[in-house]
Formats: C-alpha cells, sequence, structure tokens
C-alpha cells in the first residue's frame, strides 16, 4: 500500500552539531517530497521541499537529498540551534490524484 | 490575509454527537484537505477537495464534507464516537488538482469524544 516510513522517532544531537533524518516511500510514481517542522503548539510549516528532477536542494542550513533508486530521501540540518527543536515530518505524493502521504515524524531535540 | 482559520480551537462531545469543524480560507486556493494528528501517527488524510464543487475521496465513515465554494471546507462528524478523538488540520494548497505545492495549514481543532 502507499506509505512513507520516517526514522529516527526521536534524535537528540548537540547543538551545534548536524541532524539527519531518513524517509523512506513506496510508490515509484512519486513525484513531490517536502518537510514540515512543528514547533510545540504550532501548525506544521513548509521548510524545504523536493520534487523527483532533482537529486539536492539545499536552503542555507537545511538540504534536502533524494534517491529515486532506493526510493528514499533525507533532511539534514547543519550547525543545529535550540530553535531548530520540534518535530519534523515527511511527505511524498502519491496515487493517482496525489495525495500527499505523511510520515510519522522525527522529534528533534537540541542539546545545549 | 488571515490565511487558513478554523473553528471551534476545542472541543469536547459525547458519543453519539454530531458537530460540524469549520474551516475557511482567503488566499483562492484550489485544494483543500482535512488531516487528523494522533501522536506518533503523523497526518493522516481524511479527505481532499482539489476544486470548489468537487469530490475526490471517498470519505471514510463516521464524517461528511462538503465543498460549496472555494473558501470553505467544512468537516461533519456525523456520530462521534471515542476513535475519532483527535487534533484536526485543515490545510490548503495552490496546484491547482493536487497537492504539490506548499500546504498551508489551519490553526487546528482539538476535538474530544467522550
Amino acid at each position: 500500500g502507499e506509505n512513507v516510513e520516517q526514522h529516527p522517532s526521536t534524535l537528540s544531537v548537540q547543538e551545534g552539531d548536524s541532524a539527519v533524518i531518513k524517509c523512506t516511500y513506496s510508490d515509484s510514481a512519486s513525484n513531490y517530497f517536502p518537510w514540515y517542522k512543528q514547533e510545540l503548539g504550532k501548525r506544521p510549516q513548509l521548510i524545504i521541499d523536493i520534487r523527483s528532477n532533482v537529486g539536492e536542494k539545499k536552503d542555507q542550513r537545511i538540504a534536502v537529498t533524494l534517491n529515486k533508486t532506493a526510493k528514499h530521501f533525507s533532511l539534514h540540518i547543519t550547525e543545529t540551534q535550540p530553535e531548530d527543536s520540534a518535530v519534523y515530518f515527511c511527505a511524498a505524493s502519491m496515487g493517482s490524484n496525489y495525495q500527499l502521504i505523511w510520515g510519522a515524524g522525527t522529534k528533534l531535540i537540541i542539546k545545549p | 490575509n488571515a490565511g487558513v482559520t478554523q473553528t471551534p480551537k476545542f472541543h469536547i462531545l459525547k458519543t453519539g454527537q454530531s458537530m460540524t469543524l469549520q474551516c475557511a480560507q482567503d488566499m483562492n486556493h484550489g485544494y483543500m484537505s482535512w488531516y487528523r494528528q494522533d501522536p506518533g501517527m503523523g497526518l493522516r488524510l481524511i479527505y481532499y477537495s482539489a476544486a470548489a464543487g468537487t469530490t475526490d475521496k471517498e470519505v471514510p465513515n463516521g464524517y461528511n464534507v462538503s465543498r460549496l465554494n472555494t473558501e470553505d471546507f467544512p468537516l461533519r462528524l456525523v456520530s462521534a464516537a471515542p476513535s475519532q478523538t483527535s487534533v484536526y488540520l485543515c490545510a490548503s494548497s495552490y496546484a491547482p488538482r493536487d497537492c504539490t505545492d506548499t500546504q498551508y495549514f489551519g490553526p487546528g481543532t482539538r476535538l474530544t469524544v467522550l
């Protein structure tokens, strides 16, 4: 069936270190892969997205990589800061009408 | 622009009662969707509408939706059950017929069914 697996469920890193979150998807026809950040008590917000015709995309300290052959994509955050603490969700477009299927989320904890 | 708004913010229902969760957007977005968010489960799609007046997905049991115009997308719980206790998030995006565009979320409705 259509699913997106996200790992790890919780990630704790020292401030200043890098964090990597990985997602795998089931539908080889998926063509859109966004990442959302949800801070405590707030609504999810898009932080970066990538389409299937691109292998990597960067925006300052965050980057996303896509491996279509292996059907997985990853979020990379460098030089982590306290404000990066949040739950991060990946998603992939699937189905005949390209619905978004979401991962279960990763709680990122930045240790001072 | 107010963006995506949802009402109410919180609500408690008894089993068997019905209610409507309201969602509205003022960005002239065609694509709107409803999700439920439960701890450790991510966001689960309940229903989406690609444009006003269209129905694009079979609605799960226990829910009813309508999309009479571009701005409003209410979600009705027909006969509430405890399994429907969740945070309900409404989202909209510009993409004309699908979800491959930035999703703008509302603040959510926290619903408890006793």
